[in-house]
C-alpha cells in the first residue's frame, strides 16, 4: 500500500512548456484534488474529482487541466506553463464522506524559468 | 467571501511546553475541521479532528477546542517536542478543503 505518489518530485520548465504531474493512489479513494501551496500561504484547490469521469474546478484553476479516467490516477496538465506556477504541488485523495480528512502526495517542487 | 485563517503565522515554544495554535473560520455552514502538520519537504499529515457537535476532542498529545459563537479552533499540544515543529494547517470541511495560512511552530531544546 503506496498512499499517494506524487511525480516528480522536482520539475524545471521554461515558460512556454506544457507537462503532466502525475498522481496515483492505491487506496480506491473516490475522492482526488490537486493543491498548489506558495511561500506563506495555505493550500489552495485547482481541481478535483469525486470519482472517474468526474471533475470540477477548485479555487484557482486557469491553467491547468485534468482528467480521471480511473479510480487510481488523477493527473494535472499544465497547458502552458507561466513563472506564476512555480509552486509546489500536492495531491490529495480521500473516500468520499470520510470524516479522517485526506491523505497527502509528497508533493511536486515546479519552477518555470 | 468565505475564508479559514489563522491567528498568528510563527510561534516559539520551549521543549516540554504546552503550545497553542489558533485559527479563525468565517464559513458558518462548516461542520467539520481537520488539523494538519506539514513538515519541510512533506505533505500535510492529519493530525485531528472535529465536527461542529462537539466542542473538544483529544487524541494523543493534542486537543482540538471549537469555540462556534466566535467561529474559533485551537489545537492544544501538551508537552510540545523538537519533533512538533512544523507548520499547522487548519481546514474545513472534506468536500473541498479550505486551508488556512499556516503556523510555523519552532520547539527549541
Amino acid at each position: 500500500n503506496a498512499g499517494v505518489t506524487q511525480t516528480p518530485k522536482f520539475q524545471v520548465l521554461k515558460t512556454g512548456q506544457s507537462m503532466t504531474l502525475q498522481c496515483a493512489q492505491d487506496m480506491n479513494h473516490e475522492y482526488m484534488s490537486w493543491y498548489r501551496q506558495d511561500p506563506g500561504m495555505g493550500l489552495r484547490l485547482i481541481h478535483y474529482s469525486v470519482g472517474a469521469g468526474i471533475t470540477d474546478q477548485g479555487e484557482v484553476p486557469n491553467g491547468y487541466n485534468v482528467s480521471r479516467s480511473t479510480t487510481e490516477d488523477f493527473p494535472l496538465r499544465l497547458l502552458s506553463a507561466a513563472p506564476s506556477q512555480t509552486s509546489v504541488y500536492f495531491c490529495a485523495s480521500s473516500l468520499l464522506g470520510t470524516p479522517y480528512g485526506y491523505t497527502f502526495g509528497s508533493g511536486t517542487r515546479l519552477t518555470v524559468v | 467571501g468565505e475564508s479559514v485563517g489563522l491567528h498568528l503565522p510563527t510561534l516559539s515554544v520551549q521543549e516540554g511546553d504546552n503550545s497553542i495554535i489558533n485559527c479563525a473560520y468565517s464559513n458558518s455552514a462548516s461542520d467539520y475541521f481537520i488539523w494538519y502538520k506539514q513538515e519541510s519537504g512533506k505533505g500535510p499529515q492529519f493530525i485531528i479532528d472535529i465536527r461542529s457537535n462537539m466542542d473538544k476532542r483529544q487524541g494523543q498529545r493534542v486537543t482540538v477546542l471549537l469555540n462556534k459563537t466566535v467561529k474559533h479552533l485551537s489545537l492544544q499540544i501538551a508537552a510540545t517536542q523538537p519533533g512538533d515543529s512544523a507548520v499547522y494547517f487548519c481546514a474545513e470541511n472534506p468536500g473541498k478543503l479550505t486551508f488556512g495560512q499556516g503556523t510555523i511552530l519552532t520547539v527549541h531544546p
